[in-house]
């Protein structure tokens, strides 16, 4: 399977405990992105990255988030200290390296991690 | 503030019967448009990427086209199958200091397609 992998696809924590979600990117694509979809919402950027750098974390709540995206493994988001509004569905996207600020960027994404927090 | 809205945010269409879902878009430099659909439960899929105002991309029954202001996909005499949420995102210019390559999503339009 060559497609954007997440795991776990349902997780449920109890308010306070950490969530891990975990993403591996399609074969040959070195740039990560995490959206966050909440009930009956649109999806939210949340943050960008591409190996052992984090480039954009401006939808990042300032707070209790954090992703990485090491030289080996995949990708990671997790979540300290979970609370019920952290309850949604996280979309990890892949997309190829690029060159230039024009360069054609298609971003494919996971199935999706949905976080139920009790 | 670069936005994207979509409508109608529901559509219901009998099998055959071809309509057209519209996104309008603000954003002061524009990389791209993307069209992509969600069935419940899993992840966005991507469909088309448009470019340049004038630009048109068609897939089976479906084809989107591009203005300066707004997109549309057309559906030509859709198919039960064809029932899904259709999402469109921008992503803007590589050129501004505050791009990357994050996409800016609608609501989306929830299509539902009866025999």
């Amino acid at each position: 399977n060559a497609g954007v992998m997440q795991n776990p696809r349902h997780l449920v924590r109890r308010r306070g405990q950490e969530a891990r979600l975990r993403c591996s990117p399609m074969k040959g694509h070195s740039h990560v992105y995490w959206y966050r979809q909440l009930p009956e919402e649109g999806l939210k950027f949340m943050v960008y990255l591409q190996k052992e750098n984090i480039i954009d974390e401006s939808g990042m709540p300032k707070e209790r988030f954090s992703a990485e995206f090491p030289k080996e493994g995949p990708s990671i988001l997790r979540i300290q200290q979970v609370v019920r509004g952290d309850s949604a569905a996280y979309f990890c996207a892949s997309s190829p390296l690029l060159a230039g600020f024009l360069a054609k960027n298609i971003q494919y994404f996971g199935a999706g991690t949905r976080l139920s927090v009790l | 503030e670069d936005q994207v809205t979509q409508s109608p945010e529901a559509l219901r269409l009998q099998e055959g019967e071809s309509s057209s879902l519209n996104c309008s878009y603000t954003v002061s430099g524009l990389r791209g448009l993307f069209w992509y659909r969600q069935d419940p439960g899993k992840g966005p899929e991507f469909l088309f990427t448009l470019y340049s105002a004038g630009e048109e991309k068609e897939k089976e029954r479906l084809k989107a086209t591009l203005t300066k202001k707004e997109s549309f996909l057309h559906i030509t005499a859709p198919k039960p199958e064809d029932s899904a949420t259709y999402l469109c995102a921008v992503q803007a210019d590589g050129r501004r200091m505050d791009s990357s390559y994050k996409l800016i999503f609608g609501s989306g339009t929830r299509l539902l397609v009866r025999p």
